[in-house]
């Protein structure tokens, strides 16, 4: 069974800082892995997606790696702003038993609070 | 891009009644359509799985008769809680999935709260 585990669960950094979120999931065979943002009372706003044989992938000032063999994926936010506050998840497209393209599972997120 | 709505947004309701939250794709067809929920500060948590025109599929543990899924069309699929208790108070999300593709859209969720 996939488990994703995101570090840490919050964090709290002033305005410009650069800063890195992670995730962690125990079965590294998936087929892609996907960076949500979510704001409070709200649904998912997509933000990365690699795919298992990419090793990055980057939008703006936002940067996802990924380590499919040690099974850890990184967000990289350059020069953070107060906009950036949300929640960000991170889950993992697996095999799941005779159901097409997979399923998605999801870490517990980590809050991020940027203050100016 | 892919736009999936759901409605209502949030509804109170009593214990003991039963509460309908609709999830449509406004600008696809959805072949696949997903249930999930998030208690406060919690992860998503897949709750059933289903393809239009047939019967959803539940992860373990959901209660397949307190939540009723049907996935009628292409582009409408609703969640039923019947016989609500406070203990389903909670952050509905549904996400839709077009056919041939593994890339699924998300709405903007449904707060229920059972008094």
């Amino acid at each position: 069974k996939q488990e994703v585990t995101q570090i840490p669960a919050a964090l709290s950094v002033p305005e410009g800082e650069n800063l890195v979120l992670n995730c962690s999931f125990t079965d590294s065979a998936i087929y892609n892995l996907q960076w949500f943002r979510q704001d409070p009372g709200k649904g998912l706003t997509s933000l990365l997606l690699i795919q298992s044989s990419q090793r990055e992938q980057t939008s703006g000032r936002l940067n996802a790696s990924l380590d499919k063999s040690s099974g850890r994926s990184t967000l990289y936010i350059a020069a953070s702003q107060p906009g950036d506050s949300a929640t960000y998840l991170c889950a993992v497209r697996s095999y799941a038993g005779g159901t097409s393209y997979g399923k998605l599972t999801f870490g517990q997120g980590t809050i991020l609070t940027v203050h100016p | 891009g892919a736009v999936v709505s759901q409605h209502p947004s949030w509804v109170i309701c009593k214990s003991g009644t039963s509460v309908k939250i609709e999830c449509r794709s406004l600008d696809f067809q959805a072949t696949t359509m997903f249930w999930y929920r998030q208690f406060p500060k919690q992860s998503l948590m897949l709750m059933a799985t289903s393809n239009e025109g047939s019967k959803a599929t539940y992860e373990q543990g959901v209660e397949k008769d307190k939540f009723l899924i049907n996935h009628a069309s292409l582009t409408l699929s609703t969640l039923t809680v019947t016989s609500a208790h406070p203990e389903d108070s909670s952050f509905y999300i549904c996400s839709a999935r077009g056919r041939g593709v593994y890339e699924q859209y998300f709405g903007p969720g449904t707060r229920l709260t059972v008094t």
